[in-house]
């Protein structure tokens, strides 16, 4: 089974502090993507990565930014936290063949205080 | 997607009851959706899928029906269980990105 795994589950920050989440998976996939879930939103798409090095901009990429130096990792930073930022943030990886079967982490909830 | 809302719509049904979740889609040239579930403390997890070129499709007690004409997709749960209780969302297959719903809430009560 593909693991997806999220290095915190419950955050809580001050404003203005940088924050990393990391994200890790293990079945060699080439995508990663990170969203976050806000109620009554759904899930919107902040940042994703092709390849290593490589990332595109999702839908709400302000305020954020990533890094993915090995595959298997795929961090999201966020460069000085704010009180909107608070939110659950969730991880997903897929193969690059089907990039649309996305594998999900157990997600980060973030509180900014 | 869904209409966005502060709250997520919530259907209620009785254990061994059948459930039909609703879900409307914007573009009308997507070729691809998804049925997740989420349970609470969790990430999403992949239900079934269906192509465009299929108006149904059936999984284990789980069934989804595709509208191209009215952009709707339902989910229809056979029997429903306690362990059914989550959120559940579609999503479309966009140019290179998915578009999720916002959801609905599933409550099964004894």
């Amino acid at each position: 089974d593909v693991k997806v795994t999220q290095s915190s589950r419950y955050l809580v920050k001050r404003t203005g502090e940088k924050v990393f989440l990391e994200c890790v998976q293990d079945m060699d996939h080439e995508n990663m993507f990170w969203y976050r879930q806000d109620p009554g939103l759904g899930l919107r798409l902040i940042y994703f990565s092709y390849d290593v090095k490589m990332k595109e901009k999702g839908d709400i990429p302000e305020g954020y930014s990533v890094s993915r130096e090995k595959k298997e990792r795929f961090s999201l930073i966020l460069e000085s936290a704010s009180t909107n930022q608070t939110s659950m943030y969730l991880c997903a990886s897929t193969d690059r063949g089907h990039w649309y079967e996305q594998y999900f982490g157990p997600g980060t909830r973030l509180t900014v205080t | 997607g869904e209409s966005v809302g502060l709250h997520l719509p919530t259907l209620s049904v009785q254990e061994g009851d059948n459930s039909i979740i609703n879900c409307a889609y914007s573009n009308s040239a997507s070729d691809y959706f998804i049925w997740y579930k989420q349970e609470s403390g969790k990430g999403p997890q992949f239900i079934i899928d269906i192509r465009s070129n299929m108006d149904k499709r059936q999984g284990q007690r789980v069934t989804v029906l595709l509208n191209k004409t009215v952009k709707h997709l339902s989910l229809q749960i056979a029997a429903t269980q306690p362990g059914d209780s989550a959120v559940y969302f579609c999503a479309e297959r966009g140019t290179d990105k998915l578009i999720f719903g916002t959801g609905t809430r599933l409550q099964v009560f004894p």
